[in-house]
């Protein structure tokens, strides 16, 4: 699986967009880009994945790049309760492998 | 959505006990499940893959003697803590992937497991 890179950290005004860079200059055709999130002493929360078109469902939007070397992730209107650790990870979809955790990005939603 | 329970949420036990971890999917069947350890501040390791009717793969440096891994069904997985030592103290999570939509994988809320 591709290796991601992400910053360790942002905050974001509360009601404000929250964008979530991630670079995978070394994804393949194959890959798709997943995003998860991680609220404190909690299990990881699927949110998004996609393979090259842009996607949105009621989370959240996922914008990839035409060379998909890197993807954004958007919370069109972030809540205190966004706050968490978001981890974007590139895999194979059709595969029993599992999801490899990177350091993520810890975003702190602000009032 | 797709739901996966893990039981217990936390746990406390003595040293040199064993402790069982739950890892259910309720609305959906799982050939795989994985399990993850995570350390405070850190990111989600893996430790093992538990196959449905097969022996579990561990990862290197995990011992398989010391986190038995069961996978009796499509819906349940379990992982057992031997002979617990405070170092084992973590939080354990389990994952699983619906065997018929096999792209994402979703997970358990977690377990605090705290050795004394």
């Amino acid at each position: 699986d591709a290796k991601t890179t992400q910053p360790p950290s942002m905050d974001c005004a509360e009601g404000r967009a929250a964008n979530l860079p991630c670079n995978h200059s070394t994804i393949s055709g194959n890959e798709y880009v997943y995003w998860y999130r991680q609220i404190h002493s909690q299990g990881p929360q699927y949110i998004i994945h996609g393979l090259k078109n842009n996607e949105t469902n009621e989370m959240a939007s996922l914008i990839i790049t035409e060379d998909r070397k890197s993807s954004t992730l958007i919370l069109p209107h972030a809540t205190l309760r966004d706050t968490a650790v978001y981890y974007c990870i590139v895999r194979v979809a059709w595969n029993n492998n599992d999801m490899r955790f990177g350091a993520g990005t810890r975003l702190t939603v602000k009032p | 959505g797709a739901v996966v329970s893990q039981h217990p949420s936390r746990v406390i036990c003595k040293s040199g006990t064993s402790v069982k971890i739950e890892c259910r999917s309720l609305d959906f069947q799982a050939t795989t499940m994985f399990w993850y350890r995570q350390f405070p501040k850190k990111s989600l390791m893996l430790m093992a893959t538990s196959n449905e009717g097969s022996k579990a793969t561990y990862e290197q440096g995990v011992e398989k003697d010391k986190f038995l891994i069961n996978h009796a069904s499509l819906t349940l997985s379990t992982l057992t803590v031997t002979s617990a030592h405070p170092e084992d103290s973590s939080f354990y999570i389990c994952s699983a992937r619906n065997r018929l939509r096999n792209t994402e994988a979703f997970f358990g809320q977690g377990t605090r497991l705290t050795v004394v």
